[in-house]
C-alpha cells in the first residue's frame, strides 16, 4: 500500500528555518517525481517544489525560490523540504505528492507550519 | 502562469441532485487538467485524470471532460459523501497551477 508520511512542521519565528519530512512506503521514491504543495488556512492549494525521478531537475514556485528548497535520500526513501528566511505568509499545510504521468495520485496527511513572532 | 477559474466558488445542492463544476484555463492546457476532492481536515485525493479518466475507486457518478480552455466535473446523482472542496489542476505549463476550488454544500 502506498503511503507518504509527512512530518517536521511547527512554530517558528519569521526569519527561522525549518526542515519538513515526508516518508515513503509502498513504492521506490528514486521511481517517481515527487512535489510539495501547501495550503495556507482556509484558502486554495499552491504547488511549491519538484524534484525528478533521477534527482537532476528541481523546479520551485517563484514565491519561494531561493528561500525553500526540495531534496531527497533514496537510501532513506524520503523527500524533504528545506526552509529557510520564513515569512508569516509561508504559514500553510505542506503536502508531499506523488506526481504520476503529471498529476498527484496519492497525498502524505500534511504538516502544519505557522510562522509567528 | 496559467490562471484556472473554477465556478461557481459555492454550489448549494441536495443529495440526489445534479452538479456541475466548471474550471476555466486562461490558455490552453489541452487534456492535461486534473479533478481533486477535499474534505475538512483531510488532504487532496485524486478524483479525474486527463481531463476525463476517472481515477481508481472513484464511483462512476462522477464524471468529467474538456479540453483546452474549459472543462466540467459533473456529479451525477450526490451523495452525502461528495459534499466537500473541488480544485482543478493542471499539469500543461510550469508552473503548476490550482483552481481557488468550488466548494460544494448541502442546501
Amino acid at each position: 500500500e502506498v503511503q507518504l508520511v509527512d512530518s517536521g512542521g511547527g512554530l517558528v519565528q519569521p526569519g527561522g528555518s525549518l526542515r519538513l519530512s515526508c516518508g515513503a512506503s509502498g513504492f521506490t521514491l528514486s521511481s517517481y517525481e515527487m512535489s510539495w504543495v501547501r495550503q495556507a488556512p482556509g484558502k486554495g492549494l499552491e504547488w511549491v517544489s519538484y524534484i525528478s525521478t533521477n534527482g537532476a531537475t528541481i523546479r520551485h514556485a517563484d514565491s519561494v525560490r531561493g528561500r525553500l528548497t526540495i531534496s531527497r535520500d533514496t537510501t532513506k526513501n524520503s523527500l524533504y523540504l528545506e526552509m529557510h528566511s520564513l515569512r508569516v505568509d509561508d504559514t500553510a499545510v505542506y503536502y508531499c505528492a506523488r506526481r504520476k504521468n503529471a498529476y498527484f495520485d496519492y497525498w502524505g496527511q500534511g504538516t502544519l507550519v505557522t510562522v509567528a513572532s | 502562469e496559467v490562471v484556472l477559474t473554477q465556478s461557481p466558488a459555492t454550489l448549494s445542492l441536495s443529495p440526489g441532485e445534479r452538479a456541475t463544476l466548471s474550471c476555466r484555463a486562461s490558455q490552453s492546457v489541452g487534456n492535461s487538467l486534473a479533478w481533486y476532492q477535499q474534505k475538512p481536515g483531510q488532504a487532496p485525493s485524486l478524483l479525474m485524470y486527463d481531463a476525463s479518466n476517472r481515477a481508481t475507486g472513484v464511483p462512476a457518478r462522477f464524471s468529467a471532460y474538456g479540453f483546452g480552455t474549459d472543462f466540467t466535473l459533473t456529479i451525477s446523482s450526490l451523495e452525502p459523501e461528495d459534499f466537500a472542496v473541488y480544485y482543478c489542476q493542471q499539469y500543461y505549463n510550469w508552473p503548476i497551477t490550482f483552481g481557488r476550488g468550488t466548494r460544494l454544500e448541502i442546501k
